[in-house]
């Protein structure tokens, strides 16, 4: 059964940083692309990153490009996105998501809240 | 990278066949035949139910059926039950290996 697992949300002042993980099982990890993806509260999903199945090739939305940073540890099974000078607007439940952009993403995760707020 | 345009909301009556449509640009939609469609139950993860335009995933019912005609893709729902009370969202590659989400429709039974 394919499960990913994010941690590390929580609460952050304007400013900070933040770095979410995700534990992924149930699948051949290093052969996948991945993803992730947010949803601001009561708002609809946005596309944040992607990252290739060795980890050279990555993609930002507009908007965090510059900010966030999106890896990949093929040896731990585990997908990373570190958010830096977070703002407010970056308040959102965040999902760590499977699939290439041309097939579609197949697998979410139960994701996780991050809150930028003073 | 603005987001792909969905209406709202659509609703219909139990059995009734509804259609969510999406529309792109000729750098999206227009461009790759990579749309696909999400529900979203409330307080849940989006889960995928349909992907390549027209491809149901594995255990995905046959209600769901979509189509691409131009820059506009479109989700028909046939034969609407109440557990399809949902939102739904579309999703497109995008120039380089991006991707671009819907604005999302909420979908009412009557």
């Amino acid at each position: 059964e394919v499960q990913l697992v994010e941690s590390g949300g929580g609460l952050v002042q304007p400013g900070g940083s933040l770095r979410l993980s995700c534990a992924a099982s149930g699948f051949t990890f290093s052969s996948r692309w991945m993803n992730w993806v947010r949803q601001a509260p009561g708002k609809g999903l946005e596309w944040v990153a992607n990252i290739n199945t060795d980890g050279s090739e990555r993609y930002y939305v507009d908007s965090v490009k510059g900010r966030f940073s999106v890896s990949r540890d093929n040896a731990e099974n585990s997908l990373y996105l570190q958010m830096n000078s977070l703002r407010v607007d970056d308040t959102a439940v965040y999902y760590c998501t499977r699939g290439a952009t041309w097939v579609g993403i197949d697998y979410w995760g139960q994701g996780i809240l991050v809150t930028v707020s003073s | 990278q603005s987001a792909l345009t969905q209406p709202a909301s659509v609703s219909g009556s139990p059995g009734q066949s509804i259609t969510i449509s999406c529309t792109g640009t000729s750098s999206d939609i227009g461009a790759y035949n990579h749309v696909s469609w999400y529900q979203q139950h409330a307080g849940r993860a989006p889960t995928l139910i349909l992907y390549g335009v027209t491809n149901r995933p594995s255990g995905v019912s046959s209600r769901f059926s979509g189509s691409k005609s131009g820059n506009t893709a479109s989700l028909t729902i046939s034969g609407l039950q109440a557990e399809d009370e949902a939102d739904y969202y579309c999703s497109s590659k995008t120039s380089g290996i991006t991707l671009v989400f819907g604005t999302g429709t909420t979908v009412t039974v009557l």
